[in-house]
């Protein structure tokens, strides 16, 4: 069964600091990965997705993750918070055939002016 | 805008009753997801449906029941309702080949009093 691991509930950075949001992911098989993020009261929105070819991935908003196989990992990061990178962001996997997402259980960003 | 659509956005209800959430997946979509978001659970898949049969089943209650239509739209019925089901239900589709992302919807807050 595939599962996904966020190590922080909660991360704090200044704003223009380096975003850094871990997720290590297991999977008995090559999997799809995802970031989501979801704003107060909104839905999940998707941030960016690893299926296959290039590991190093570029989503919306200066959002890129790397598929690191040798560690399993699939890290998001930004290079520069702004204030409205304040949000709860999700790590999700997805094996190849298996239908369903599996989500983690969330990290909490706040951008410290 | 995902293209999924979600009503009520908002419900409140007591305890014992019995409610309905519809969702209109993206055009074009055949897979239907629906999703519990809750503090102490997360994000948790409750069960899919591919053009009006059944696929997966996850963490659903015997209460909840689910059913896709041939317009295939969704609904998601809860009964005997407990304090604890107040929680955040989304909905989400995707073409239902396995592979790619979900489309959320908004979601539907539902409060148990």
């Amino acid at each position: 069964a595939q599962s996904v691991t966020q190590l922080g509930s909660h991360v704090s950075v200044s704003e223009g600091a380096l975003v850094l949001l871990r997720c290590n992911y297991s999977s008995s098989v090559p999997p799809y990965l995802f970031w989501y993020v979801q704003y107060p009261n909104q839905g999940l929105q998707l941030l960016l997705k690893y299926t296959t070819g290039a590991t190093l991935v570029k989503g919306i908003n200066g959002f890129e993750a790397e598929f690191k196989k040798s560690e399993t990992s699939f890290h998001l990061t930004k290079p520069s918070a702004h204030m409205s990178d304040a949000a709860e962001y999700f790590c999700a996997v997805r094996g190849f055939g298996n239908e369903k997402l599996t989500f983690g259980t969330g990290t909490r960003l706040t951008i410290i002016p | 805008d995902s293209g999924v659509t979600q009503t009520p956005k908002h419900l409140i209800t007591a305890t014992g009753q019995r409610v309905t959430l519809r969702c209109s997946p993206r055009s074009g979509d055949l897979s239907v997801y629906w999703y519990q978001q809750s503090l102490d659970q997360g994000l948790q898949f409750l069960i899919q449906y591919y053009n009006g049969e059944e696929r997966a089943k996850g963490n659903i209650l015997e209460r909840f029941s689910a059913q896709q239509f041939p317009d295939l739209h969704s609904e998601l019925n809860l009964s005997s309702l407990e304090l604890g089901d107040s929680a955040l239900y989304f909905c989400a589709s995707d073409q239902g080949v396995g592979t790619g992302e979900l489309f959320f919807g908004e979601g539907s807050r539902l409060t148990v009093l």
